[in-house]
């Protein structure tokens, strides 16, 4: 069946270090990737998506590229801020656009 | 506008209590979801509703009863729950289910059961 593997957290970073969140998946047919971030005491926000391979999506300086050779979607950014602590998704939607999570990666960035 | 809102941000209740959640969109969307989300994992999917017509109750316990009055607000009523049902239930949207489509969530309603 469907499923998405995340790198397990916590990752703690320092203001302006460089982020990569791994995520791989196992998907039948041509599924659509997602990311999505969770601030404390909040629910999901869609941060980027990418609907077929080897397409990027980007938003607020993350990136993610979807790479059907490797079923990766590795979110990353450049110069991550402290505002960016927070939970991420990966997700995988397939037919009857049922969503497969995975496991949710914490990220704090201390100053 | 992407907005989809929740009602009551917090809710506490006893095991012998009813009580509704209730989730609004108004950005045309035809199918809306319940997840239930635990402390530190991510959202479980609890039901969907495809026009208006319940498409997948992921075998829910009964003391779970979902409701689409209209295409624009969803309601979970809520009886007789036990202490393990405290969570945090995210109401979603999109714009089917026939196709692939960003899901758009609620805040949340942070639910404790005593």
């Amino acid at each position: 069946g469907d499923s998405v593997t995340q790198m397990e957290g916590p990752v703690t970073l320092s203001e302006e270090a460089f982020l990569t969140i791994n995520c791989t998946y196992t998907a039948t047919g041509y599924p659509s990737l997602f990311w999505y971030v969770q601030y404390p005491g909040e629910g999901l926000q869609l941060l980027l998506k990418a609907t077929k391979a080897d397409d990027k999506g980007s938003n607020k300086g993350f990136e993610a590229t979807y790479r059907k050779e490797t079923t990766s979607f590795h979110l990353e950014k450049g110069s991550v801020q402290v505002s960016d602590s927070a939970v991420y998704f990966c997700a995988l939607g397939n037919t009857g656009n049922q969503f497969y999570f995975g496991t949710g990666t914490s990220l704090t960035v201390i100053p | 506008d992407t907005e989809v809102t929740q009602t009551p941000k917090h809710l506490v209740m006893g095991m012998t209590n009813k009580k509704s959640l209730k989730c609004e969109q108004h950005m045309g969307h035809r199918a809306m979801y319940w997840y239930k989300q635990k402390a530190k994992k991510p959202p479980e999917l609890m039901f969907v509703y495809s026009y208006e017509k319940l498409s997948i109750n992921e075998s829910v316990p009964s003391r779970f009863s979902p409701e689409c009055p209209n295409s624009s607000l969803l309601n979970l009523h809520l009886h007789a729950l036990q202490p393990e049902d405290s969570a945090l239930y995210l109401c979603a949207s999109s714009q089917t289910t026939s196709g692939i489509y960003e899901q758009y969530f609620g805040p949340g309603t942070r639910l404790t059961v005593t």
